[in-house]
């Protein structure tokens, strides 16, 4: 069975500093990836997603992750972070059947100013 | 294209009353998903519907059911509320069913009192 792990419930970062939020994985099959983040009192927005080709994936608001399969890792960073970014993270794997996402347990930044 | 939205978005409900929460996907996409976010369990999946058909199933009671129409417009039910219950409910839409990326609603948040 597929699980995904988030490292950190809570990453505290001053605004402009850099943020990585680890996420790990364990499948025994090709996965694809995502990441989500969530607003305060709003639904899910995909951040990136990888699901085949390159390794470093670039999404939205300048996040990028990178896939490394031998670590069974795919973690998100962002090199100048904003008081916007304040949000909770969500690292998610599709089961390989059908759209049944695992999500890992969430991880909340906060940027303080 | 419109988004994945999401009726209604707050709901009081008291113990052993039922409830029907209604999802219409973005323009095209024929797989509903449905997932339950609490504080205490996090993001859970609870059923995916693809072409009228539930295609998956998560690990809750029976008393949670949902179903598909023929426009790919999905409801979910919870029959005999109980306090547990209460949490907010996401509706994810994608093109098909097969570890597709999904796209999220706003919620619908529930309370049971």
């Amino acid at each position: 069975a597929q699980s995904v792990t988030q490292l950190d419930s809570q990453v505290p970062v001053f605004e402009e500093a850099p943020v990585e939020l680890r996420c790990n994985y364990s499948s025994s099959v090709s996965v694809y990836l995502f990441w989500y983040v969530q607003y305060p009192n709003q639904g899910l927005q995909l951040l990136l997603k990888y699901l085949s080709g390159s390794t470093l994936v670039k999404g939205i608001n300048g996040f990028e992750a990178e896939f490394n399969k031998s670590q069974t890792s795919f973690h998100l960073r962002k090199p100048s972070v904003h008081i916007s970014d304040t949000a909770e993270y969500f690292c998610a794997v599709p089961l390989a059947a059908g759209n049944k996402l695992t999500f890992g347990g969430g991880t909340r930044v906060l940027v303080k100013p | 294209k419109a988004g994945v939205t999401q009726t209604p978005r707050y709901l009081i409900k008291t113990r052993g009353q039922q409830v029907t929460l209604s999802c219409s996907p973005i323009s095209g996409h024929r797989s509903v998903s449905w997932y339950q976010q609490t504080p205490g369990q996090g993001l859970q999946f609870l059923f995916e519907y693809f072409s009228e058909t539930q295609r998956n199933k998560g690990n809750f009671p029976g008393r949670f059911s949902g179903r598909q129409f023929s426009n790919s417009r999905s409801e979910m039910n919870v029959s005999t509320l109980e306090l547990g219950d209460s949490a907010l409910y996401l509706c994810a839409s994608s093109l098909s069913s097969g570890g597709e990326t999904q796209y999220f609603g706003p919620g619908t948040r529930l309370l049971v009192l």
